[in-house]
């Protein structure tokens, strides 16, 4: 497996705040990046994805991807009760996609 | 959207028995189909990577004598863990992708196993 590594938190945040979920990846080949929510019990449900340096937008979330640092950020920006979930930051070097551990998300009201 | 769902959504049998999974692309053709494992509280681990009307191409570590995938159709692909055992009691997944966007993935939403 691909080394694709996140912070497994729990990541702690307040209703409104915003916040800051982290991956790096290790194979510089790799071409596309996205961030999955996965809720306890449930398949992950697809965010967002990059190909591009750079930021990209949708709504609150925005993915940040830096090729030379090999990082792959997602803010989430107003985080709301319902965003408390595992994100799962996943990695395309070729035909196939890899998974980091995922990173714990709680929103407190 | 893309649909994919799995059959069963869960499942218990007894150790030694054979289990098999279903995975269908509901509105698409899936050329390439995906199945996951994940255990409590880790990621999800590519186990094997499937396309229509070939073998599977399974990840380091795993026994493609004990997974058995068959990707028969654009529509369905099958996992069948043979001989289970309580320690492949975890959440498996698949994922399809119709091939027109290579990056992207339609996730089932998982079948979770219990071996006795």
């Amino acid at each position: 497996q691909k080394e694709v590594e996140q912070n497994s938190g729990p990541l702690s945040v307040p209703e409104g705040a915003i916040a800051s979920l982290n991956c790096t990846y290790s194979d510089r080949g790799s071409q596309s990046f996205f961030w999955y929510r996965q809720y306890s019990g449930k398949s992950p449900e697809l965010i967002m994805f990059i190909y591009s340096n750079g930021d990209k937008e949708d709504g609150r979330f925005t993915a940040q991807l830096n090729k030379a640092s090999q990082y792959v950020s997602l803010l989430i920006r107003d985080s709301q009760p319902s965003d408390s979930a595992t994100y799962l930051c996943a990695v395309n070097p070729g035909n196939q996609f890899y998974f980091g551990t995922g990173t714990s998300l709680t929103v407190i009201p | 959207g893309a649909v994919v769902s799995q059959h069963p959504s869960w499942v218990i049998c007894k150790s030694g028995t054979s289990v098999k999974i279903e995975c269908r692309s509901l509105d698409f053709q899936a050329t390439t189909m995906f199945w996951y494992r994940q255990f409590p509280k880790q990621s999800l681990m590519l186990m094997a990577t499937s396309n229509e009307g070939s073998k599977a191409t399974y990840e380091q570590g795993v026994e493609k004598d004990k997974f058995l995938i068959n990707h028969a159709s654009l529509t369905l692909s099958t996992l069948t863990v043979t001989s289970a055992h309580p320690e492949d009691s975890s959440f498996y997944i698949c994922s399809a992708s119709s091939g027109l966007s290579i990056d992207e993935q339609f996730f089932g939403p998982g079948t979770r196993l219990t071996v006795l």
